[in-house]
């Protein structure tokens, strides 16, 4: 079985360039995190999504930030405009469900380099 | 304050040794406590649930405090292959199965 596919793996842009994320999650799970991980802040849930409808983006840093789920197999994550401190590693993870117990699998990540 | 906190170590421990991981959560709606373990530069994967009862897999023991909302991890006999970042999740299905993560404890076995 596949597992939880996120591209690019790495990205180098230069500041006030857009970047789109993108995941696909494991067939017939019906939740999707976006998390991401620095040294300073740890690994911050930014959003997810129950049966593609988000849930809670209180996580989301601000406006530049947007998130996407157009389908079950597919899910964007866009920063526009982007700055040199959404340098980080970007999760992507997927879930059956949200009854008790069931577990994330996560993406191998993207790691973005905002120059 | 945040919602899961942990002890960030790091913990340098010799081969064979015990050592203990402690978590704490604030939401007393949480439901559901995992112990995940990530390695540097990959991604976090499970490494156990944590049941009200306590659970084991093999040197490794869950287990969870609702009263005093905290969860631990004990790992015996350590490995050097044991080294890692472990992360304690928390996930409350009030708020339709969110799922956070402390910032990790960091092992280090030595020989």
């Amino acid at each position: 079985d596949a597992g939880v596919i996120q591209s690019p793996r790495h990205e180098v842009t230069e500041m006030g360039q857009e970047v789109t994320l993108r995941c696909k999650p494991i067939s017939g799970h019906n939740s999707l995190f976006w998390y991401r991980q620095t040294m300073m802040r740890g690994l911050e849930l930014l959003i997810y999504f129950n049966n593609n409808v988000p849930i809670d983006d209180s996580g989301m840093p601000e406006d530049r930030f947007s998130a996407k789920m157009p389908n079950a197999s597919f899910s964007t994550l866009k920063i526009q405009p982007s700055e040199p401190r959404d340098s980080a590693v970007y999760f992507c993870a997927s879930r059956l469900s949200y009854v008790d117990y069931e577990k994330l699998f996560f993406g191998s990540g993207t790691q973005l380099s905002v120059l | 304050r945040k919602e899961v906190e942990q002890d960030p170590g790091p913990f340098n421990v010799p081969e064979g040794a015990t050592v203990a991981f402690n978590c704490t959560y604030s939401n007393s709606a949480s439901q559901s406590f995992f112990w995940y373990r990530q390695d540097c530069r990959k991604e976090p994967k499970l490494l156990m649930s944590v049941y009200s009862s306590g659970n084991e897999d093999g040197r490794f023991t869950a287990q969870l405090n609702r009263a005093s909302q905290y969860i631990s991890l004990l790992i015996r006999d350590s490995k050097l292959s044991d080294s890692a970042t472990y992360l304690c999740v928390v996930t409350h299905n009030t708020n339709a199965g969110k799922s956070t993560f402390g910032d990790g404890t960091t092992l280090t076995v030595k020989p």
